[in-house]
């Protein structure tokens, strides 16, 4: 069974300031990982993914992960926030390999950026 | 490139009644899967289709069903609608050895 953990319904940062949204997850298999933005009224747009290789992944507009295996984190940065970046942030995993594409995700984090 | 379609937009039913929604794969991709996102909360996985059977089920009771057609289009079938359907209902399609889903726009399922 595989869980993912988001830490904080709701993120308030300034306009330039870090963006630090955080996932933990639970898998009993290598996991693949994943970061997907929301706007509202709209579906799920893919940030980034974490399958294999190098555990520091970039995604688009800026985004970044880390994968550290032995927190069970895959925490989502953006080094300076955009107000352009206000919406919800769902983490997710699924098994790694074979062709059960099921992804789990967590709660989501909303993140609203104050000017 | 085609991406996810869906349709309709948004739909009222009422409770009791059925409802059909459809989704368009992107081009290429021969996995469909679909989810149900309540209001706050993050997406539940329903099911999976692959070759037009159903290869992966979440905690759904069955009168959430679906289907795939040959050309790797789906639709998701919910009988005796109750309130609590209401929701976001997402497609995603995937293809075989890729390893991220593509998401739809979704439909929001309003039953009163």
């Amino acid at each position: 069974a595989q869980s993912v953990t988001q830490l904080g319904s709701h993120v308030s940062v300034s306009e330039g300031a870090l963006v630090l949204l955080r996932c933990n997850y639970s898998s009993s298999v290598p996991p693949y990982l994943f970061w997907y933005v929301q706007y509202p009224n709209q579906g799920l747009q893919l940030l980034l993914k974490y399958t294999t290789g190098a555990t520091l992944v970039k995604g688009i507009n800026g985004f970044e992960a880390e994968f550290k295996k032995s927190e069970t984190s895959f925490h989502l940065t953006k080094p300076s926030a955009h107000m352009s970046d206000a919406a919800e942030y769902f983490c997710a995993v699924r098994r790694s390999g074979g062709s059960n594409y099921k992804l789990t995700f967590g709660k989501g984090t909303l993140l609203t950026v104050n000017p | 490139e085609t991406g996810v379609t869906q349709s309709p937009t948004h739909l009222i039913k009422t409770r009791g009644q059925q409802v059909t929604l459809r989704c368009s794969s992107q081009s290429g991709h021969n996995t469909v899967s679909w989810y149900q996102q309540a209001l706050g909360q993050g997406p539940q996985f329903i099911f999976q289709y692959y070759r037009e059977e159903e290869n992966g089920r979440g905690n759904f009771p069955p009168r959430f069903s679906g289907l795939q057609f040959p050309n790797y289009s789906s639709e998701l079938n919910v009988n005796a609608l109750e309130l609590d359907d209401s929701a976001l209902y997402l497609c995603a399609s995937s293809s075989t050895g890729g390893t991220e889903a593509f998401f739809g726009q979704g439909t929001r399922l309003t039953v009163v």
